[in-house]
């Protein structure tokens, strides 16, 4: 069974600063891993998929990497802006399913 | 596109009560997938369909829960008889099932379910 670990939970950083975000799941045989934003009483938006034969993927301020063989991905956030707070979810796919983090919440502050 | 639409966004009901959540997912995909968030367990998968058929609902917790989908624009998940266990807030999610690797789930804004 997929576990799906992210440290730390909760994390608090002046405006400016770049944003990591740490990711670890214990079967490397997965599909693709993606990092998703929740809003308090939102949904979640889907930011990045990085396929399982891919090492990273970007999209503006965000970078992601990812480390099969480790178990590891990490989302980097740069020049961290009041907006960007929120919790932030990776979850790993295995086949069809997703196996989720139970998130960092991260907190900007201006 | 208007995105994954769930319907109610609040559902509040007494115990013993049928609720019904309505999900309609984005065109064009074909794999639906129903969700479960509380901050006890997090987000825990309830049942998957793709191309209408039922193919994973190992996560369905107990007997109370159904879900159908009748057609590939629509799904519902019903607890008959609801409890207040059950409190917690449901999402709906969808994906292009082409190749696993690329199954992008796009999530709805959820129902937050309250049963008193």
């Amino acid at each position: 069974k997929q576990e799906v670990t992210q440290i730390p939970a909760a994390l608090s950083v002046p405006e400016g600063e770049n944003l990591v975000l740490n990711c670890s799941f214990t079967d490397s045989a997965i599909y693709n891993l993606q990092w998703f934003r929740q809003d308090p009483g939102k949904g979640l938006t889907s930011l990045l998929l990085i396929q399982s034969s891919q090492r990273e993927q970007t999209s503006g301020r965000l970078n992601a990497s990812l480390d099969k063989s480790s178990g590891r991905s990490t989302l980097y956030i740069a020049a961290s802006q009041p907006g960007d707070s929120a919790t932030y979810l990776c979850a790993a796919s295995n086949d069809y399913k997703l196996s989720f983090g139970a998130g960092t919440t991260v907190t900007v502050r201006a | 596109d208007a995105g994954v639409i769930q319907s109610p966004r609040h559902e509040v009901t007494e115990m013993g009560q049928e609720v019904t959540l309505r999900c309609k997912p984005i065109s064009g995909h074909n794999s639906l997938f129903w969700y479960r968030q509380t901050m006890m367990r997090g987000l825990e998968l309830l049942i998957y369909f793709n191309n209408n058929v039922p193919i994973d609902d190992s996560g369905m917790p107990e007997d109370r829960f159904s879900a159908k989908m009748p057609n590939a624009s629509f799904s519902t998940l019903k607890i008959q008889p609801s409890e207040p266990r059950d409190s917690a807030v449901y999402f709906c999610a969808s994906s292009w099932e082409g190749t696993v690797i690329n199954n992008e789930q796009f999530f709805g804004p959820g129902t937050r379910l309250t049963v008193l």
